[in-house]
């Protein structure tokens, strides 16, 4: 099983559309979570850092759900500029200050 | 800040060759990391360093990748001799302890292609 796994997609979604993204981890002591966002044929970049509680940064939500195993992304109110692969990222190791990477999901907003 | 600076952009080689690819960490950041990316296995990290010492590097494929990092500015990892099925995406990245656990900052990345 890998350590973290998302659904590739694509999501195909109209512009002003609401979308969920899922991403299950496999490492119960994992402590770190995070969502990046990678362009096509770019680098990733840090989008948020998902909090316990979960957390808001304008139109994205991230949760996280501990005993489950899974954190999650939901972007309102889509834009054509939010059209990306999103990458789940766990850092799976006490002290150990690697990040595992998903696999990613891609993001496709039609106009 | 520059950001992270990693050269070369693209390299083609023929298999059999070496490849060196290069890494500048932002200035400051005390972690360096390797990664690479392709269609099959995603984002995989190889190795890491931490104030210039490698720390882990049990994501080194096999004997033919080595990575260095003689000091706090530059990093190096060298593929000898370069296979096809090493043709990736290599990504450097760079963090700072204590200003956001793990956030990673990376290269634009080295487009590496064995013909």
């Amino acid at each position: 099983r890998k350590e973290v796994e998302q659904d590739p997609g694509p999501f195909n979604v109209p512009e002003g559309a609401t979308v969920a993204f899922n991403c299950t981890y496999s490492n119960s002591a994992s402590q770190s979570f995070f969502w990046y966002r990678q362009d096509c044929r770019k680098e990733p970049k840090l989008l948020m850092s998902v909090y316990s509680s979960g957390n808001e940064d304008g139109r994205f939500t991230a949760q996280l759900n501990r005993a489950s195993q899974y954190i999650s992304l939901l972007i309102r109110d889509s834009k054509l500029s939010d059209s990306a692969t999103y990458l789940c990222v766990v850092n799976t190791g006490t002290g150990r200050r690697a990040l595992t990477f998903g696999s990613g999901t891609r993001l496709q907003v039609q106009p | 800040d520059a950001g992270v600076i990693q050269s070369p952009r693209h390299e083609v080689t023929e298999m059999g060759q070496e490849v060196t690819l290069r890494c500048k960490p932002i200035s400051g950041h005390d972690y360096l990391f390797w990664y690479r990316q392709t269609m099959m296995r995603g984002l995989e990290l190889l190795i890491y360093f931490n104030n210039n010492v490698p720390i882990d590097d049990s994501g080194m494929p096999e004997d033919r990748f080595s990575a260095k990092m003689p000091n706090a500015s530059f990093s190096t990892l060298k593929i000898q001799p370069s296979e096809p099925r090493d043709s990736a995406v290599y990504f450097c990245a760079s963090s700072l302890l204590g200003a956001g656990a793990n956030v990673l900052t990376f290269g634009a990345g080295s487009r590496l292609t064995v013909l």
